[in-house]
């Protein structure tokens, strides 16, 4: 089966711009979850959306918010961007709490 | 709040050794546990789980061990080889089902 979908792959955005990235989790996943990484970062949790709610939110400004859809497609947006905001931005899905993610390839966003 | 950490950020082996690399995390009331390996340019990909009633678990090649008196967890990837260069994380799972990921230890296989 199609694994987690990203896109698009490669953003290039200016300061000020806002930016919406899109994931389509595998099917029958209804758990999606957003990370941000960065180079000696790791990956740091957004936050996770179930049934179209959002279930845990990480320790991002106001500026990072999510939504998703009835078919657990989800969206993520970033206004207002900042150079720091550059980073890949991955997707992740998962049957339930249960189990481990399975990630997408991610979106590089780049800010200049 | 929980913290993930790797002992080492990189880790180079000759091509045919063994690989250990290993992960500290702080939350005792952890219960799962996962190794993941991105590759350049892709997403992280899940290679091996543990849950915490165990202590001991053998996949292909790889085989992860928690220790949870010192709460440490490792990756042992035997006979390594060029495809295994990689970074490798560790993510801890808290009683709230909200994973933690370490920075990443990046593996040079050296042929």
């Amino acid at each position: 089966k199609a694994g987690v979908t990203q896109t698009p792959r490669y953003l290039i955005k200016t300061r000020g711009q806002q930016v919406t990235l899109s994931c389509s989790p595998i099917s029958g996943h209804r758990s999606v979850s957003w990370y941000q990484q960065t180079p000696g970062q790791g990956l740091q949790f957004l936050f996770e959306y179930f049934s179209e709610t959002q279930r845990n939110k990480g320790n991002f400004p106001g500026r990072f918010s999510g939504r998703q859809f009835s078919n657990s497609r989800s969206e993520m947006n970033v206004s207002t961007l900042e150079l720091g905001d550059s980073a890949l931005y991955l997707c992740a899905s998962r049957w339930t709490g249960e189990y481990g993610y399975t990630f997408g390839s991610g979106t590089r966003l780049t800010v200049v | 709040g929980e913290s993930v950490g790797l002992h080492l950020p990189t880790l180079s082996v000759q091509e045919g050794d063994n690989s250990i690399i290993n992960c500290a995390y702080s939350n005792s009331a952890s219960d799962y546990f996962i190794w993941y390996k991105q590759e350049s340019g892709k997403g992280p990909q899940f290679i091996i789980d543990i849950r915490s009633n165990m202590d001991k678990r053998q996949g292909q090649r790889v085989t992860v061990l928690l220790n949870k008196t010192v709460k440490h967890l490792s990756l042992q990837i035997a006979a390594t080889q060029p495809g295994d260069s990689a970074v490798y994380f560790c993510a801890e799972r808290d009683t709230g089902n909200q994973f933690y990921f370490g920075t990443g230890t990046s593996l040079t296989v050296i042929p």
